[in-house]
């Protein structure tokens, strides 16, 4: 099984701040996800990354796939009290030409920002 | 509205009390997934399908059964839950190609005393 080391696992910072959520892996991943996740709820899709070195923005959230496809990072710009949840990182393995690749998780990161 | 069903939302039980938590979706899609979450573990696949009558381990098995008889509904299986199997589930479905969405439930919080 492959393995996601995500970082920090827990984040309290001010609002308006900046922040970064690290993804890492000695594994190579097809594609990685971000998810958020609210309390009583399931993860719900941010985006996917497949390209290494990937940059893709949504609106104040700017995710990046490492060149190598090993690791990806998640900075939140000016963080609002609306951004607080637990955010997941989950990268696709590898297949070899197969249209599926088992999904692994990271530990997941929870972000509170305060007013 | 597309969506992924869980219930019981909620469910407090008995060791050695057979159990099972229903998932259904409404989107066709061919995989469907259970996770367990827990503090400082992330989300852990229990079993996959990738179509109907297809199913297959995944991180963290023992303990639990899963069937796929129609493709919309996976039903997850206790036999003989135990208090290490208290923790919040999840079930989730997505196309098997493309972007490999996942979709979650709303998850079911299962306490074993």
């Amino acid at each position: 099984t492959q393995l996601l080391e995500q970082s920090p696992q827990f984040l309290s910072i001010q609002e308006g701040e900046n922040l970064t959520v690290y993804c890492n892996s000695s594994s190579v991943f097809s594609s990685l996800q971000w998810y958020r996740q609210e309390p009583g709820e399931g993860p719900v899709l941010l985006v996917t990354v497949v390209t290494g070195g990937e940059v893709k923005k949504l609106k104040r959230l700017t995710f990046q796939f490492g060149d190598a496809r090993k690791d990806s990072s998640l900075h939140i710009t000016a963080a609002q009290p609306g951004d607080t949840g637990l955010y997941l990182c989950a990268g696709e393995e590898e297949t070899g030409g197969t249209s599926y690749g088992k999904l692994t998780f990271g530990q997941g990161t929870i972000l509170t920002v305060h007013p | 509205e597309a969506q992924v069903t869980q219930n019981p939302r909620y469910l407090i039980t008995v060791t050695g009390k057979k159990l099972t938590v229903t998932c259904s979706q409404n989107m066709n899609h061919e995989y469907m997934s259970w996770y367990r979450q827990d503090p400082g573990l992330g989300l852990r696949q229990i079993y996959y399908s990738m179509n109907v009558e297809v199913t297959d381990k995944g991180d963290v098995p023992e303990g639990y059964k899963v069937s796929r008889k129609e493709k919309r509904n996976f039903p997850l299986i206790l036999e003989s839950p135990s208090p290490n199997q208290t923790s919040l589930y999840f079930c989730a479905s997505s196309w098997t190609s493309g972007s490999r969405e996942q979709f979650f439930g709303p998850g079911t919080r299962l306490t074993v005393l």
